[in-house]
């Protein structure tokens, strides 16, 4: 059981927003920066948010972050149909030891 | 930067799987990042395995410490993953990936390899 938790499934219509969540607890999100991943399926993993709301080059900026204590979000503005795929999000956790942690991903339906 | 996984695409059960991720030359050498390995069983989300900074420092999965063996051959371009007594429960497609950030910012990732256990 994965201590970041994400809802296991959302849906949204082309050209609408929507946000992601990521539940966690002090010894991850609330002490170590989130970062958040995209996977089309049967793809690696990519990383479209990094230092909780940082854009690495390259991803639109229909993709943003945010994190407020042990709470982290990804919001998708202007949702498109390729942005159907899964979402993760990652931390380090602090929990007996330093250990990365993912959340246990998102599926995003484009309606 | 690019990153390649290699190893057998099947193990038998109780023996030990070993895959080695060749970076991009000179990386591995030079580089302050953070490299890591992340799995994904079939069907399942990310869970990650295990990883070093460029100053030999490990850091691994707590459920999965006490079977891992993760090493570097500077000189080879290469990182290096040992799983010992695997399961049918470690059937996953294995990536390495790196983080510039040297957190679990892994920007840089390689295609995946599937590696079944089975007899």
């Amino acid at each position: 059981q994965s201590v970041l938790t994400q809802p296991p499934s959302m849906s949204g219509a082309p050209g609408q927003r929507v946000t992601i969540s990521c539940s966690g607890g002090s010894s991850n999100l609330g002490s170590n920066s989130v970062n958040w991943y995209q996977q089309l399926p049967g793809t690696a993993p990519k990383l479209i948010i990094y230092n909780n709301d940082q854009r690495p080059s390259g991803v639109p900026d229909r993709f943003s972050g945010s994190k407020s204590g042990t709470s982290a979000s990804l919001a998708i503005s202007g949702l498109q149909s390729e942005d159907a795929a899964d979402y993760y999000c990652a931390a380090w956790d602090d929990r007996p030891y330093a250990h990365v942690k993912f959340g246990g991903g998102t599926k995003l339906t484009v309606l | 930067l690019q990153l390649h996984e290699s190893g057998p695409g099947l193990v038998k059960p109780s023996e030990t799987l070993s895959l080695n991720c060749t970076v991009s030359r000179g990386y591995l050498a030079t580089s302050a990042f953070y490299w890591g390995w992340i799995r994904q069983s079939p069907g399942k989300g990310l869970e990650w395995i295990g990883g070093m900074y460029h100053s030999g420092k490990i850091y691994y999965n707590p459920s999965l410490k006490s079977r891992i063996a993760i090493s570097a051959d500077r000189s080879k371009d290469q990182f290096s993953l040992g799983l010992t007594s695997v399961t049918t429960a470690d059937t996953a497609v294995y990536y390495c990936a790196t983080a510039p950030g040297g957190g679990s910012d892994f920007q840089f990732w390689g295609q995946g390899t599937l590696v079944t256990v089975s007899s």
